[in-house]
C-alpha cells in the first residue's frame, strides 16, 4: 500500500502556457500533500504544504500567484504552473501522509522543461 | 535554522567493506531524522527513520544529539546499495515537511 502517482511524467511547453501536475495518492486518503522542486544535481527543496480543503502554504521566496496549489480532496493535489518561462525547469516532486505522525510518501516526480 | 548538512557528495566503496553516509543537522527543538534512498530511476523512498530504530536492509543510524548527528552506516556493503542517500528532519508530530540534506551517491564497487 501507500502509492502516490504523479501525472503527467514529463511536460514540455512553450513558455508563457501553463502547466498542471496532478499528484494522486492511490490507496490511501492524505491528509497533506507536500510540493517539492527538485534542480539537477541539487536536493529537494519544498515549495508548499497543501492540507485538504484549506489554502496551501508556501515556502519563502515561492510565488503563489505563480505556482497555483489545488488540494480539492484526500486523493488529489494539483501544481499548476502559470505562465511557465525556461527557469520553471525542474522536477517537480510530491509526497503525501496520512498524518498523525505517519510517513510521506512521494511521487515519481513530474520532470517540465519550457521552452 | 533548520539545516541538514551530507558533506560527501559521492561516496565509493569496494563491495564487503563497511559505509557510513554522514549527515549532521540543526534544528531549534526536537526533529525527527530520516534517511531517504533513491535507486536509479526511481522515486525516493523511506529507508528508516529515528523513531523506529529499525535496520533496513542492513543499514542502521543512530541520533546524536550531541553532536547533531545521524550517520547512515552498514557493516558489508553490497553492490545493489549503490543509490542517491538524502538525510531530512521535520519538526514531531506529523504533517510537517521534510527538510533535505544535499545528498549523497554511494557507489559500490565489485
Amino acid at each position: 500500500g501507500a502509492v502516490v502517482s504523479q501525472h503527467p511524467s514529463r511536460v514540455i511547453c512553450k513558455s508563457g502556457t501553463s502547466v498542471k501536475i496532478e499528484c494522486r495518492s492511490l490507496d490511501f486518503q492524505a491528509t497533506t500533500m507536500f510540493w517539492y522542486r527538485q534542480f539537477p544535481k541539487q536536493s529537494l527543496m519544498l515549495m508548499a504544504t497543501s492540507n485538504e480543503g484549506s489554502k496551501a502554504t508556501y515556502e519563502q521566496g515561492v510565488e503563489k500567484d505563480k505556482f497555483l496549489i489545488n488540494h480539492a480532496s484526500l486523493t488529489l493535489s494539483t501544481l499548476t504552473v502559470t505562465s511557465a518561462h525556461p527557469e520553471d525547469s525542474s522536477f517537480y516532486i510530491c509526497s503525501a501522509t496520512r498524518g498523525g505522525g505517519e510517513t510521506q510518501y512521494f511521487g515519481p516526480g513530474t520532470r517540465l522543461l519550457v521552452l | 535554522a533548520q539545516r541538514v548538512t551530507q558533506p560527501e557528495k559521492l561516496l565509493s566503496v569496494f563491495k564487503g567493506a563497511p559505509v557510513e553516509l554522514k549527515c549532521n543537522y540543526s534544528y531549534s527543538g526536537s526533529p525527527e531524522l530520516f534517511w531517504y534512498v533513491q535507486y536509479s530511476r526511481q522515486r525516493l523512498q523511506l529507508l528508516l527513520r529515528h523513531i523506529s530504530r529499525e535496520s533496513i536492509k542492513g543499514f542502521t543510524a543512530d541520533l546524536n544529539k550531541g553532536e547533531t548527528s545521524f550517520h547512515l552506516k552498514k557493516p558489508f556493503a553490497q553492490e545493489e546499495d549503490s543509490a542517491m542517500y538524502y538525510c531530512a528532519l521535520s519538526g514531531l508530530g506529523g504533517n510537517t515537511p521534510l527538510v533535505f540534506g544535499k545528498g549523497t551517491r554511494l557507489s559500490v564497487i565489485a
